[in-house]
């Protein structure tokens, strides 16, 4: 089984720059999740979709982040206008259903300088 | 709300003698709780969970975790560590909408 592939792996950008990551969770998994890991802090959940519909996007900070998840398979987080305090490892992972743990990606650490 | 805490920021232990990390628990109902590991420049990767059943719940790698109700705890266990064990540790909860993780614990492990 393939795992979560996120790309790019790294991503230095300027503030007030633009950025988007992609992820393509494993087939059939109907969850996907997109985590903000600030370094030295456990993952924190940006935004939930069930299928191409958002279940939770409650702590997404809505001014500058968005996310889509077309046709409920890939997903592309954005972040418009960045901040110095977007640096972060942004992680994804996708999920079968709820009695089940998350898999996640190798994620992709944004500096912003 | 549910959420987890892991006491300590850093375990350090030296190869060949057991090791365990801390974790609490707060929710409503049910727990679902999770162990994953975090290497280096890398995702975090499923290590055990406990749904249901047994208290003592075996996962990858040689670890085992200890779920106590009573103490709304759910320690991650090994009886002898490695080296190559040493990355950091994060439990998590979750309920039907999504999963919190704990701050992590950093496990060194000296040869």
């Amino acid at each position: 089984e393939a795992g979560v592939a996120q790309s790019p792996r790294y991503k230095i950008i300027e503030k007030r720059q633009s950025v988007a990551f992609w992820c393509n969770p494993i087939s059939g998994h109907a969850t996907l999740y997109w985590y903000q890991q600030i370094l030295g802090q456990g993952p924190k959940l940006l935004i939930q979709f069930q299928n191409n519909g958002v279940v939770d996007d409650s702590q997404l900070p809505k001014d500058r982040f968005s996310a889509e998840r077309l046709k409920g398979v890939d997903s592309t987080l954005k972040i418009q206008p960045a901040k110095l305090e977007d640096s972060a490892v942004y992680l994804c992972a996708s999920s079968p259903g709820t009695a089940y743990g998350y898999t996640f990606g190798s994620g992709t650490r944004l500096t912003v300088v | 709300a549910q959420s987890v805490a892991q006491p300590e920021d850093q375990v350090n232990v030296a190869e060949g003698n057991p090791l365990t990390v801390k974790c609490t628990y707060s929710v409503s109902g049910n727990p679902y709780l999770f162990w994953y590991v975090q290497y280096p420049n890398r995702g975090l990767q499923f290590l055990l969970k406990y749904i249901t059943g047994d208290n003592l719940v075996k996962g990858s790698y040689g670890f085992e975790a200890e779920f106590n109700k009573s103490q709304t705890s759910f320690h991650l266990k090994k009886p002898s560590a490695l080296v190559s064990d040493s990355a950091l540790y994060f439990c998590a909860v979750r309920d039907m909408y999504d999963m919190r993780f704990g701050a992590g614990t950093r496990l060194t492990v000296k040869p």
